[in-house]
């Protein structure tokens, strides 16, 4: 198994630009999970999906960032316009029970 | 709201020396207990677990202790090697095992000196 695949692994933008996060989960799983990680705020979660429905957004920071899930193999986290206070490191994690979450690699994201 | 506190921040340790991080969690549904290891720039990757059900698990040189009365819980690494060296995630579980959310704590770096 390749384990949960992210693109890119490295982004850097000009603030003001979309930016597009993609995320392959493990096949089977079906959690989906996002987060953030800085240094300030640690690992956060953003948001999780179940069988490709959102279940808990609280954790999106604001309506610049949204998520998809169009179906059991493919997750979007888009962020619009974005800002340099956005830098950081997106994992995507996914589960195939409740609880025992894998991450990707992860996407490091720089917003000048 | 949920939280989990992880103490200490960092630690540092002469190699062959143990190392104790712990942890204490505020809901009291919560039934499963994941560490996490991350090593410099790479992704956060789960070397042991425990569920409510269980106060002990081994694996190898890493313990894992929990004591719900008490709301923590407790990663041991024995014979620290400086390949142990990393940031160290602990997480409860949001209320019980139904919503599949993790609550994560602050991480906790340690360092083993050669």
């Amino acid at each position: 198994d390749a384990g949960v695949i992210q693109s890119p692994r490295h982004e850097v933008t000009e603030m003001g630009q979309e930016v597009t996060l993609r995320c392959k989960p493990i096949s089977g799983h079906d959690y989906l999970f996002w987060y953030r990680q800085t240094m300030m705020r640690g690992l956060e979660l953003l948001i999780y999906f179940n069988n490709n429905v959102p279940i808990d957004d609280s954790g999106m920071p604001e309506d610049r960032f949204s998520a998809k899930m169009p179906n059991a193999s493919f997750s979007t986290l888009k962020i619009q316009p974005s800002e340099p206070r956005d830098s950081a490191v997106y994992f995507c994690a996914s589960s195939p029970i409740l609880d025992t979450q894998y991450f990707g690699p992860g996407t490091r994201l720089t917003v000048l | 709201g949920e939280n989990v506190e992880q103490h200490p921040s960092t630690l540092s340790v002469q190699e062959g020396d143990s190392a104790v991080i712990k942890c204490t969690y505020s809901d009291s549904a919560s039934n499963y207990f994941p560490w996490y290891k991350q090593e410099l720039g790479k992704r956060p990757q789960l070397i042991i677990d425990i569920r409510s059900n269980v106060g002990e698990k081994k694996d190898q040189r890493i313990a894992v202790t929990l004591n719900k009365t008490a709301k923590h819980f407790s990663l041991h690494i024995t014979e620290t090697q400086p390949e142990d060296s990393a940031v160290y995630f602990c997480a409860a579980s949001s209320g019980s095992s139904n919503t599949g959310k993790l609550i994560f704590g602050q991480g906790t770096t340690l360092q083993v000196k050669p």
